[in-house]
């Protein structure tokens, strides 16, 4: 059964401090690793990894993959209120693309 | 990106009964899936929507609660059939663009609630 294990489950921080979010897999026939931001009801794209030690950034946000230890960061700098929300990483696996969810990691960012 | 929507956003209904979820997708997308979010849980993958054919629906979701409709390529029907409180959840549709390895959209979801 596709696994996929996501620390930690919540964490509290002050603005302005980045933080790293944790994302662990075995899963078969790996196909990628995608992050979303969840906030409300629907689940928001952030980056999708197929490749190993390439990061993928966007602004303040980082991500990379590791295909040999099988996890995935995800960085954010300078933390601000707006990016407190449910961070979900997913896995796609076979030919059908189908994403098997973590159970996400609760940030909450504080002034 | 894709662009997804999604109706109703939210409803309440009487268990015994069926609803039935909508989701339009633009033309970029080739594959459409649901997922369900029970309460403090993650998304779990109901089905896969096959476009003129039977969806593929994972274990432990069968196609007599679930029926699932895709008449062409951007859009899909998901119903949840003789609800009972135990389906109240955020159903979410999603596309994805190209085939496998691509990146996944959501719909803005449907929160229902089975009283």
């Amino acid at each position: 059964e596709d696994k996929v294990v996501q620390s930690p489950l919540s964490l509290v921080v002050h603005e302005g401090d980045t933080v790293t979010l944790n994302c662990s897999y075995e899963v078969t026939n790996f196909r990628s690793l995608l992050w979303y931001k969840q906030e409300k009801k629907a689940p928001t794209f952030l980056f999708m990894l197929t490749s190993s030690g390439i990061e993928k950034k966007s602004g303040r946000l980082s991500s990379i993959l590791d295909k040999k230890e099988l996890f995935s960061i995800l960085n954010i700098t300078a933390t601000q209120t707006g990016d407190s929300a449910i961070y979900l990483c997913a896995v796609s696996t076979g030919t059908a693309s189908k994403l098997t969810f973590g159970t996400g990691t609760r940030l909450q960012v504080t002034l | 990106s894709a662009v997804i929507s999604q109706k109703p956003s939210r409803d309440i209904c009487q268990r015994g009964t069926s609803l039935t979820i909508q989701c339009q997708v633009d033309s970029q997308v080739t594959m459409m899936f649901w997922y369900r979010q029970q309460p403090g849980q993650s998304l779990t993958l109901i089905a896969t929507a096959n476009q003129g054919s039977e969806a593929t629906y994972e274990s432990g979701f069968v196609i007599d609660k679930f029926p699932i409709s895709r008449p062409n390529l951007t859009f899909s029907t998901l119903t949840v059939s003789n609800m009972s409180p135990e389906d109240s959840s955020i159903y979410l549709c999603s596309g994805a663009l190209g085939q496998a390895a691509s990146e996944q959209y959501f719909g803005p979801g449907t929160r229902l609630t089975v009283t």
